[in-house]
C-alpha cells in the first residue's frame, strides 16, 4: 500500500520568494508521483508528474519537483511566488506500470502568499 | 469544453434519502475514477472503471455506495440512505492511461 505525507498543512511565503512544499511517500513498488493544485470550489488541476526517466520534472506555472528515491521525497518548488499561486496543493502517488489503481493523496498544503 | 463534467454541482438532501451523481469523462478516456474529499483532507479513492468493467470497488465506503458505468461512457455514483457523515465533495476523474487523471469540478453533497 502507498501513503503520502505532506509536511506543513499551511505554508506562508512572501510574493517573489521561493516556494517549497514538501512531500514524502512510501510505496512497495516504483511509484508514479503527482502534484495537483486545487482552487476554492474547483476540481484538481495537474501541475506535474513523475513516471520514469528524468528525476527533475517541470510543470505548469513555473513549478518543478525532483524525485529523490533515496529520500522517498518529491518536493515541489517555484523560484518566485506570485499572488495567483495561493491555493491548496496535493501530492499523490500511484503504482507505476499501468496497474488499476487510484491515486493516494496527502492531506494537502495550503499555500498563502503575503503581499 | 471537452473536460470532465459532473452533475449536479451541489446537492442538499435529508438524512435517509438516496442520491445519485453523474460523471461524464473526457470522450476518449477509457478509465474513470471516483473520489471523496472531506473538508481539510485530500481526495480518497473510492472506485475505478476501465470501460464498463468496475475493476476496483473494495474501497467503496460501505454497501450503501455503488457505482455504474453501463456503456463505458458516463458513470453514476449512488449513495443510499444518506447519513450526515456522507457530506463531502465527490470528485470524478478520467484518464487514458494511469499516468494522468483529469478531474471534474466535483459534486458537493450536504446531508441535513
Amino acid at each position: 500500500a502507498q501513503s503520502v505525507t505532506q509536511l506543513g498543512s499551511h505554508v506562508s511565503v512572501s510574493e517573489g520568494a521561493l516556494v517549497l512544499l514538501r512531500c514524502n511517500y512510501s510505496s512497495s513498488v516504483p511509484p508514479y508521483l503527482f502534484w495537483y493544485v486545487q482552487y476554492p470550489n474547483q476540481g484538481l488541476q495537474l501541475l506535474l508528474k513523475y513516471t520514469t526517466g528524468a528525476t527533475l520534472v517541470k510543470g505548469i506555472n513555473g513549478f518543478e519537483a525532483e524525485f529523490k528515491k533515496s529520500e522517498t521525497s518529491f518536493h515541489l518548488t517555484k523560484p518566485s511566488a506570485h499572488m495567483s499561486d495561493a491555493a491548496e496543493y496535493f501530492c499523490a502517488v500511484t503504482l507505476g506500470g499501468g496497474g488499476a489503481d487510484g491515486l493516494t493523496f496527502g492531506k494537502g498544503t495550503h499555500l498563502i502568499i503575503q503581499p | 469544453d471537452t473536460g470532465v463534467s459532473q452533475d449536479p454541482r451541489h446537492k442538499i438532501t435529508k438524512r435517509g434519502q438516496n442520491v445519485t451523481f453523474r460523471c461524464d469523462p473526457i470522450s476518449e478516456h477509457n478509465r474513470l475514477y471516483w473520489y471523496r474529499q472531506t473538508l481539510g483532507q485530500g481526495p480518497e479513492f473510492l472506485t475505478y472503471f476501465q470501460n464498463e468493467a468496475q475493476l476496483e470497488k473494495s474501497r467503496l465506503l460501505s454497501d450503501r455506495f455503488s457505482a455504474e458505468r453501463p456503456k463505458g461512457s458516463f458513470s453514476t455514483l449512488e449513495i443510499q440512505r444518506t447519513e450526515q457523515g456522507d457530506s463531502a465533495m465527490y470528485l470524478c476523474a478520467s484518464s487514458f492511461t494511469n499516468n494522468e487523471q483529469f478531474f471534474g469540478p466535483g459534486t458537493r453533497l450536504t446531508v441535513l
